[in-house]
Formats: C-alpha cells, structure tokens, sequence
C-alpha cells in the first residue's frame, strides 16, 4: 500500500525567504508519480511540480524545487523567495504508474499549512 | 486553457436527502475521479472511472454512493441518503491518455453541508 506522511501540520516563514516542506512516502511500486499541490483558503487543488521517480534530475518549476531523495524516499518541496500569496496549505501526492492495477489515483499526505509573515 | 468544471460550488442539503455533484471533465481525458476532504483534513480518494466503468472505489465509497457519466461529457457523484458526516468538499479530477509524468486536473470543488 502507498502511503505519504507530511510531518509538518504547521510552518511560518520570513517573506523573500526559503522555506522547505518535507514529504516522506512508502511504496512497493516500482515506478511512482510525486506531485506537491497549494491548496489556497479559497479551496481549490494547485497543481506545482511533478516528479518521476526514475527522473535523474529534480523538478524545478519557477521558485518550486523538489528535493527527490529516492534512497530515504523523501520528496521534499522548496519554495524560495517566499511571498504573501504562497501562504496556504500544501499538499504531497503519491501515483504508482498507471497499469498492473494502478488507476491512477492519487494518495495524499495530510498537508502542511504555510503561513508567510511580512 | 481547458479545466474541470464542478457544479455547484455549495450544495446545503437535509440529512437523508439525495444529491448529485456534477463534473465536466477535460474533453480530452480518459481517467476520472472522485476525492473528498473534510474541512481541514487530508484530500481522500472514493472513485476512479475509466471506459464507463468503476476501476477502483475506496472504503468509503459505499453503497450510498454511485457515479455516471450519462452522456459522455458529465461525470456525476450521487449520494443516495446524506449523512452529517458526507459533508465535505468534493474535488473532480481527471487525468488525460497515460502519460507518466500528468497530473491530475482538479476542479474548483463543491462544498457540501448536510444539515
């Protein structure tokens, strides 16, 4: 069974600066899908980066990183530059590759609520 | 861009009553899904469909719950008898042809409160 833990219920970050969210995930799939969504206070899902767990390099997306670490099966999301508007919760999501009973569902860890103080 | 479109954004509704949340999904998509978050909580899988047909439903999708696409655009939840505890956000989601690296398309979610 897949499974992502999000240890982080809240974290506070200085504007303009870094903050990392940590992820970790348990699968016996060999081949996976990480995604990060925001989830703002107005409710809908965001979607930020992807990354494959056979990709060599990690994802970046604008100020969005992903520090993929496959040997501690950890997907952290780094968010540089920190803004206002980055305050919101954060969601990591796990999907085994579709195929070999996989439907492509998504399983989500229980999210990290950013707040991003002036 | 193309989206998914959910409707309504916020159905109130009386316990033991039967309501259908709609979805367009992305013309293009062949998978769909059903999520469910209970406020503040984590986002939770119900149900995927693909080819007309159910590919996996969680625990929580019970009996009382059912999903269509009737006319090959719409993709409809419907909770059959309401509960206190169904309300929640719902998310539709989609996903287009098996690409490996896609994410799933989130509509914008309809919050539902049982009463």
């Amino acid at each position: 069974a897949q499974k992502i833990t999000q240890t982080q219920p809240g974290m506070f970050v200085q504007e303009k600066e870094a903050v990392t969210l940590d992820c970790t995930y348990d699968t016996s799939d060999p081949s996976y899908g990480l995604f990060w969504y925001k989830q703002p206070s107005s409710g809908e899902m965001i979607f930020l980066i992807y990354q494959g767990s056979y990709d060599q390099q990690n994802a970046t997306e604008g100020r969005y990183s992903l520090n993929f670490q496959k040997a501690r099966k950890s997907a952290n999301l780094v968010i540089s530059a920190s803004q206002l508007g980055d305050s919101a919760m954060y969601f990591c999501a796990m999907r085994g590759l579709y195929g070999s009973g996989n439907t492509g569902k998504l399983i989500f860890g229980q999210g990290t609520t950013l707040q991003v103080k002036p | 861009e193309p989206e998914v479109t959910q409707t309504p954004s916020h159905q109130v509704t009386q316990m033991g009553q039967e309501v259908i949340l709609r979805c367009v999904p992305i013309s293009n998509h062949l998978y769909f899904y059903w999520y469910r978050q209970i406020l503040g909580q984590k986002v939770e899988f119900l149900v995927s469909f693909y080819n007309n047909e159910i590919s996996e439903k969680s625990e929580i999708f019970d009996d009382q719950f059912s999903v269509e696409r009737p006319d090959g655009s719409n993709f409809t939840l419907k909770i059959r008898s309401t509960k206190l505890e169904d309300s929640a956000m719902y998310f539709c989601a989609s996903t287009p042809p098996r690409e490996r690296n896609t994410e799933a398309f989130f509509g914008q979610g309809t919050r539902l409160t049982v009463v």
